[in-house]
């Protein structure tokens, strides 16, 4: 693994099931970062954690969650999904919260039906 | 809600003219970045500038920031076909966890 992974690349899933995507950096960076990309409205923080152990709200939590059980991972859920949730999503790191340049994964594209 | 605004929304020159995109934001910032973003493909790191500076290079690469305004400018000079891609301004304003990103601009450089 060189830098940030997403898997999926995509999916579509139906309304209502519960999906998780999966975020892994092998850079080592204390800091890790949840995106939504929507046309129109750049990226809008979904979730955070600054080291391993911790995670934050961003922006738009709502119907998210996240959890931080190690360096290395960052998975986001989606318990129950819904249409609006459509959206391209990156995950994203930086070696520490307060240095802000931020390394991004590929995305993973997720429609909801 | 968007912290930073990118001007104009889309921008079409041809290769070896320079560009100039924009980006406006609301509230006092420590510092401010800019990104590109090629189709279908994650975001890179291009610049960072703290509120303390005024200007900053790399490469092809100019940014200026006047925080007196809440604006920034970044200036790509002689561009290339392989500089066409969105381009987004991304602030942190009273935590390092929230940055915010504007829409982007839209640049496609003609061969």
């Amino acid at each position: 693994i060189a830098g940030i992974t997403q898997a999926p690349t995509s999916q579509i899933l139906a309304a209502g099931r519960r999906m998780t995507l999966r975020c892994t950096q092998d850079m080592r960076h204390n800091a890790m970062y949840w995106y939504r990309q929507d046309l129109g409205l750049g990226l809008r923080l979904i979730h955070y954690s600054n080291t391993a152990g911790t995670t934050g709200k961003g922006e738009v939590p709502d119907g998210y969650s996240v959890s931080r059980a190690n360096t290395d991972d960052f998975p986001l859920t989606l318990a129950s999904a819904v249409p609006s949730q459509t959206s391209v999503y990156f995950c994203a790191s930086s070696a520490d919260p307060s240095y802000n340049e931020q390394f991004f994964g590929p995305g993973t594209r997720l429609t909801v039906l | 809600s968007q912290q930073g605004e990118e001007d104009p929304q889309a921008l079409s020159i041809q290769e070896g003219e320079n560009a100039t995109m924009n980006c406006s934001y609301k509230t006092s910032i420590n510092n401010l970045q800019w990104y590109r973003q090629n189709s279908g493909r994650g975001l890179v790191h291009l610049i960072l500038i703290r509120s303390n500076e005024r200007e900053k290079h790399s490469g092809r690469l100019r940014v200026t920031l006047d925080t007196s305004k809440k604006s920034s400018s970044l200036l790509i000079t002689a561009s290339r076909a392989a500089d066409t891609a969105s381009y987004f301004c991304a602030t942190d304003a009273l935590n390092n966890n929230d940055m915010r990103f504007g829409a982007g601009t839209r640049l496609t450089v003609k061969p």
